[in-house]
C-alpha cells in the first residue's frame, strides 16, 4: 500500500469548514483513499473513500487531486465532537486483508471553542 | 444491530498468565480482524479471518492465537502474558475483505503486570 503524509496536528474553530490534507504521492492507479477517524478512546470510525472522483456523504467531502498524489477531507461545519485523530490510508479495494489497515500516526484535529 | 463488540473493557494480567479477549458482531460479516494499539501509536495488525475456519497472521502475530468456528465470533488468546502485550485491543469486521468500510469495536484496554 502507498505511504501517506499527514501533518501532526491541526486546530479548527467551531463552525468552520475543517480542512485535513494528506500527500500519497505514489499511490497506484487501483489504490483508494480512506479516511477515518478515532475519537479518544474509542475505535476506529469509517468516514469516507473515493478512487479518482470527489466524494460526499453525510460526515465529510473527499477531494482527490486529478493526479491523485493528495487528497483533503473536508468536514463542512466542524463541532466540538469532531475533535479526533484522522488517518488517511491508501489501499488497494481488492485487498485479501493480508495487510489490513495501515494506521499511520494520523492528524489530531482539535475543534475550538 | 449491536455492530461489533468486545469483551472485557479492560483486564490486567500478571506475567505468564493466558487469557481470551472475546469480540462478536451480529452483521453477518466474512471478514474479522484484531488490532493492537500502543501509546501515541496506530493499529497493527495481529490477526485476521475472511471466513469461518480461515485465519492467517498480520503484522504483529506472536503470542496470540484466533480460531473462527463461527461467522460471528472471533476471539483472540494470550497464550502467556508478557509486559509487551500491554496494549489496546481492537477487533474489526467487514463485509469482504475486498477494502469495504471495516467496523471496528470499543476495545480491550489490557495490561500485564
Amino acid at each position: 500500500d502507498a505511504k501517506t503524509t499527514q501533518p501532526p496536528s491541526m486546530d479548527c474553530a467551531e463552525g468552520r469548514a475543517a480542512n485535513l490534507p494528506c500527500n500519497h504521492s505514489t499511490i497506484s492507479g487501483n489504490e483508494y483513499v480512506y479516511w477515518y477517524r478515532q475519537i479518544h478512546s474509542q475505535g476506529p470510525q469509517y468516514i469516507i473513500h473515493g478512487l479518482k472522483n470527489n466524494e460526499t456523504n453525510e460526515m465529510a467531502s473527499l477531494i482527490i487531486t486529478e493526479d491523485r498524489k493528495s487528497s483533503t477531507l473536508i468536514l463542512p461545519h466542524a463541532t466540538l465532537r469532531d475533535t479526533a485523530v484522522y488517518y488517511c490510508i491508501v489501499r488497494v479495494y481488492s485487498g485479501g486483508g493480508a495487510d489490513g489497515l495501515t494506521f499511520g500516526k494520523g492528524t489530531h484535529l482539535i475543534i475550538q471553542p | 444491530n449491536a455492530g461489533v463488540t468486545q469483551t472485557p473493557k479492560f483486564q490486567v494480567l500478571k506475567t505468564g498468565q493466558s487469557m481470551t479477549l472475546q469480540c462478536a458482531q451480529d452483521m453477518n460479516h466474512e471478514y474479522m480482524s484484531w488490532y493492537r494499539q500502543d501509546p501515541g501509536m496506530g493499529l497493527r495488525l495481529i490477526h485476521y479471518s475472511v471466513g469461518a475456519g480461515i485465519t492467517d497472521q498480520g503484522e504483529v502475530p506472536n503470542g496470540y492465537n484466533v480460531s473462527r468456528s463461527t461467522t460471528e465470533d472471533f476471539p483472540l488468546r494470550l497464550l502467556s502474558a508478557a509486559p509487551s502485550q500491554t496494549s489496546v485491543y481492537f477487533c474489526a469486521s467487514s463485509y469482504s475483505a475486498g477494502g469495504n468500510e471495516q467496523f471496528f469495536g470499543p476495545g480491550t484496554r489490557l495490561t500485564v503486570l
